[in-house]
């Protein structure tokens, strides 16, 4: 079945400029999480939603960072004035939300670089 | 706060061998999860394996299997009998709570990146 997609692969921002990031989760997963990746590092927890309820947005670096996820499917992630130090991979996982094991299906991230 | 670490930044590997991953955690919690995820050049995070923190006997997967010693708190994988596909990435994660809730978030080690030798 279809796993978890993320559009696009690849954003070259210019630093100031606002860019959108989308996810895709896999049909009937309740949860879905945003991380950032930094070269060489494990991913960071940015926020979390359940259904269209984002629960959990302690991990969101600045105020512009922001997510939605408005019908329970599929999420945005915008970053507002992009700052070089926003460089990273951004990676989506979506779970469901019974059973035993709840392990994050991630989709292929999105590499995005601020010049 | 939860924390994973990793030690070990590089490791390498002899096809067919089998190699031992290293990973510590930290936590007051008494119910949590620990995960394996591998990240090839690809990018993409592939779930391994699990572990729960009541979970009596050590996780196993195939030719992965998870060296779980609570009291010393680490998970190590343990990949055997290495292929050449395994070479990549491999990040330790942590989740506070095992059960009915699915929501906690995944706290992650910096990784091992494992190279496998033909």
């Amino acid at each position: 079945g279809a796993g978890v997609s993320q559009s696009p692969r690849y954003k070259v921002a210019k630093r100031g400029q606002d860019v959108a990031l989308r996810c895709d989760p896999i049909s009937g997963h309740v949860s879905l999480f945003w991380y950032q990746q930094a070269l060489g590092q494990g991913p960071e927890f940015l926020t979390y939603f359940q259904n269209e309820a984002q629960l959990d947005k302690s991990g969101l670096p600045s105020d512009r960072f922001f997510a939605e996820r408005p019908e329970g499917s599929v999420s945005t992630l915008k970053i507002q004035r992009t700052q070089q130090e926003d460089s990273a991979v951004y990676l989506c996982a979506s779970s469901l939300s019974s059973g035993r094991v709840y392990e994050q299906y991630f989709g292929p991230g999105t590499r995005l670089t601020v010049t | 706060a939860q924390k994973i670490t990793q030690t070990q930044p590089g490791m390498f590997v002899q096809e067919k061998e089998a190699v031992t991953l290293d990973c510590t955690y930290d936590t007051s919690d008494q119910s949590y999860g620990l995960f394996w995820y591998k990240q090839p050049s690809s990018g993409e995070m592939i779930f391994l394996i699990y572990q729960g923190s009541y979970d009596e006997q050590n996780a196993t997967e195939g030719r992965y299997s998870l060296n779980f010693q609570k009291a010393r708190k680490s998970a190590n994988l343990v990949i055997s009998a290495s292929q050449l596909g395994d070479s990549a990435m491999y990040f330790c994660a942590m989740r506070e709570g095992q059960r009915e809730t699915s929501g906690s978030r995944l706290t992650f080690g910096e990784g091992t990146q494992l190279t496998v030798n033909p």
